[in-house]
């Protein structure tokens, strides 16, 4: 299994301008989160889904920033448009329905800076 | 929910010595614990983790400590090396829940 698989590795966009950042999940992992990651905030959880469904936001910061996940091995976060604050480090992770540390995989990650 | 918190933030060791790393949780429900390392420019990997009914763990030169009275555990690192200078998490969850509730990370510098 490749892993979780995130693109793009590194976006460099102007501000006001609509990201787009991806994930592939292990196949058979049923909950899928989104990260970001700052060195002021540490690792903030922004949203996660169960079976595709999003349980929980509330940590998106603004409602610039979406997330869709349409089918079980594909899910998208999207900022509209960008701002200089949200560059930063997006993790995607992905994991069984029973969580424990093995079966709980983070992506390689996608630096964004908006200029 | 679940607060996580995390202590020190940044850990500064000379090589060969010990570095430990507390967290305390408020959730008593919580009954998983893991820890994962993350080197710079890289993902977040797990290194050891602890289940609520055993009180201590260890993998070669990593141990975690749990104590479900207090709400707290640890990570040990004894013999320190250059390479296990990393940000280090902490995270608590219940094995059954939905997610996993992070500390807010300790950069642990080895001093050769």
């Amino acid at each position: 299994d490749a892993g979780v698989i995130q693109s793009p590795r590194h976006e460099v966009t102007e501000m006001g301008q609509e990201v787009t950042l991806r994930c592939k999940p292990i196949s058979g992992h049923n909950s899928l989160f989104w990260y970001r990651q700052t060195m002021m905030r540490g690792l903030e959880l922004l949203i996660y889904f169960n079976n595709n469904v999003p349980i929980d936001d509330s940590g998106m910061p603004e409602d610039r920033f979406s997330a869709k996940m349409p089918n079980a091995s594909f899910s998208t976060l999207k900022i509209q448009p960008s701002e200089p604050r949200d560059s930063a480090v997006y993790f995607c992770a992905s994991s069984f329905p029973i969580l424990t540390g093995p079966g709980y995989t983070f992506g390689s990650g996608t630096r964004l800076t908006v200029v | 929910g679940e607060n996580v918190e995390q202590h020190p933030s940044t850990l500064s060791v000379q090589e060969g010595d010990s570095a430990v790393i507390k967290c305390t949780y408020s959730d008593s429900a919580s009954n998983y614990f893991p820890w994962y390392k993350q080197e710079l420019g890289k993902r977040p990997q797990l290194i050891i983790d602890i289940r609520s009914n055993v009180g201590e763990k260890k993998d070669q030169r990593i141990a975690v400590t749990l104590n479900k009275t207090a709400k707290h555990f640890s990570l040990h690192i004894t013999e320190t090396q250059p390479e296990d200078s990393a940000v280090y998490f902490c995270a608590a969850s219940i094995v059954t829940g939905n997610q996993f509730y992070f500390g807010t990370g300790t950069s642990l510098t080895v001093i050769p």
